[in-house]
């Protein structure tokens, strides 16, 4: 079945202790990307890839890192999470049509709470 | 940064009404997508229109683009309980980067 996983889909942590969220796509996609959704600001892109080896700042990267060693990965990594990164998080993916994503697929989301 | 503004932000309809959701835009697009979001859940693709495209149709889905009013619109016909979901348009923007720009989206819900 084609599909984006995220793991872990809950999360509560505490201010400055380092995590990762998984994100895994088994559709060969190029493209791969990270949103957050709050409320009132609707979904927001931190981080996107085009392929391998290669990533590019959203519209709100601050205290995030990415990174795409292998094609099906893309995890994202708050070095120091604070309390302002408490959101729902989602790892997308698609194909590309020349440089553009054709549908996006989503992953089931990944609730986050810094304390 | 802003590109597709869903119109109204919340809809309240009877089971078996159409529900007609507005995505407007600032600049000009390679393709419109619309998704759909139960709640806390991850959005689902509906339908993508090109550009170059005018109408399109899937089930009781029916899509408009009018590239000249920078303007999409989502018609759910026959609507039912379980159509009710955020509703969302996505813009691929020409000449611009790499990224989809999400809107705010709608709020339908179905009453029945």
């Amino acid at each position: 079945e084609a599909q984006v996983t995220q793991n872990p889909r809950y999360l509560i942590t505490v201010t400055g202790k380092k995590l990762t969220v998984t994100c895994s796509q088994n559709m060969n996609h190029e493209y791969m990307s990270w949103y957050r959704q709050d409320p009132g600001l609707g979904l927001r892109q931190i981080y996107y890839s085009m392929n391998v080896e290669v990533t590019d700042k959203g519209d709100v990267p601050e205290g995030y890192k990415v990174s795409r060693k292998e094609k099906r990965n893309f995890p994202l990594i708050l070095e120091s999470p604070s309390p302002n990164q408490t959101s729902l998080y989602f790892c997308a993916s698609s194909s590309l049509r020349g440089k553009r994503q054709e549908t996006q697929y989503f992953g089931p989301g990944t609730r986050l709470l810094v304390l | 940064s802003q590109q597709g503004e869903e119109d109204p932000q919340a809809l309240s309809i009877q089971e078996g009404e159409n529900a007609t959701m507005n995505c407007s835009y600032k600049t000009s697009i390679n393709n419109l997508q619309w998704y759909r979001q139960n709640s806390g859940r991850g959005l689902v693709h509906l339908i993508l229109i090109r550009s170059n495209e005018r109408e399109k149709h899937s089930g009781r889905l029916r899509v408009t683009l009018d590239t000249s009013k920078k303007s999409s619109s989502l018609l759910i016909t026959a609507s039912r309980a379980a159509d009710t979901a955020s509703y969302f348009c996505a813009t691929d923007t020409q000449g611009g980067s790499e990224k989809l720009v999400f809107g705010k989206g709608t709020k339908l819900t179905v009453n029945p």
